[in-house]
């Protein structure tokens, strides 16, 4: 079955520094979608790529889908206290019925 | 507030007990998905409904467990005979569903089950 990786499992990172966390699947995805869960919640939806090589930001979050549609990643740039939590990405595969989650990147991040 | 409600939030029982959880989606979501999720992990899928129907169920989902989603509104998840490796927080979340793609999943607050 389809398997959806993310990479590093865990960073920390001292405020004011940049974090990426990548996001590989096993089969080519339609779209691929990026969740935040802070500590002690549940999982927010961030934002969705549909298309090849599409690039969106948000603030200081820029996410990136692959040509291949195979990978993702989010970037943090200037990461701040509120950046901490957990994110996951969740990528549809092609003729899927549903959605597969990554098991996520927990971002600490020292004041 | 995501709109998505789940009850109880918490719940404490004893090994062998019969659990039921209650989730109450979105009005206008079709799509309605249970997932659990332990300390570290990523949501691991369950179980998913569109409207009343029962899409898909995981693999590795026990016979111990089931779902319904009997008008295609609220939906409970039962446990039976629950074991210690059940403890874990039980994730509830809805969507629509457009031709080719999945929509953003709006997750409740989640019960939390506590197997002693």
């Amino acid at each position: 079955g389809q398997q959806v990786m993310q990479i590093p499992q865990y960073q920390h990172v001292q405020e004011g520094e940049d974090f990426t966390t990548y996001c590989n699947s096993s089969t080519t995805l339609s779209n691929i979608q990026w969740y935040k869960q802070r500590p002690g919640g549940h999982p927010v939806f961030l934002i969705q790529l549909v298309k090849s090589g599409e690039v969106k930001k948000q603030k200081r979050l820029t996410f990136q889908f692959g040509e291949a549609k195979k990978n993702s990643s989010l970037h943090i740039t200037a990461t701040q206290t509120t950046d901490v939590g957990t994110y996951f990405c969740a990528g549809l595969a092609t003729n899927a019925g549903k959605s597969t989650f990554g098991d996520g990147t927990t971002l600490t991040v020292k004041p | 507030d995501t709109g998505v409600s789940q009850n109880p939030r918490h719940k404490i029982t004893k090994r062998g007990q019969n659990v039921t959880f209650r989730c109450d989606p979105i009005s206008e979501h079709n799509r309605l998905y249970w997932y659990r999720q332990t300390l570290g992990q990523g949501p691991e899928f369950l179980t998913y409904f569109q409207n009343e129907a029962q899409l898909e169920k995981s693999r590795l989902l026990s016979d111990r467990f089931s779902a319904e989603r009997p008008k295609g509104s609220f939906s409970t998840l039962e446990i039976q005979r629950t074991e210690q490796g059940d403890s874990a927080m039980y994730l509830c979340a809805s969507s629509t569903r457009s031709y080719g793609w999945d929509n953003e999943q709006f997750f409740g607050p989640g019960t939390r089950l506590t197997v002693l």
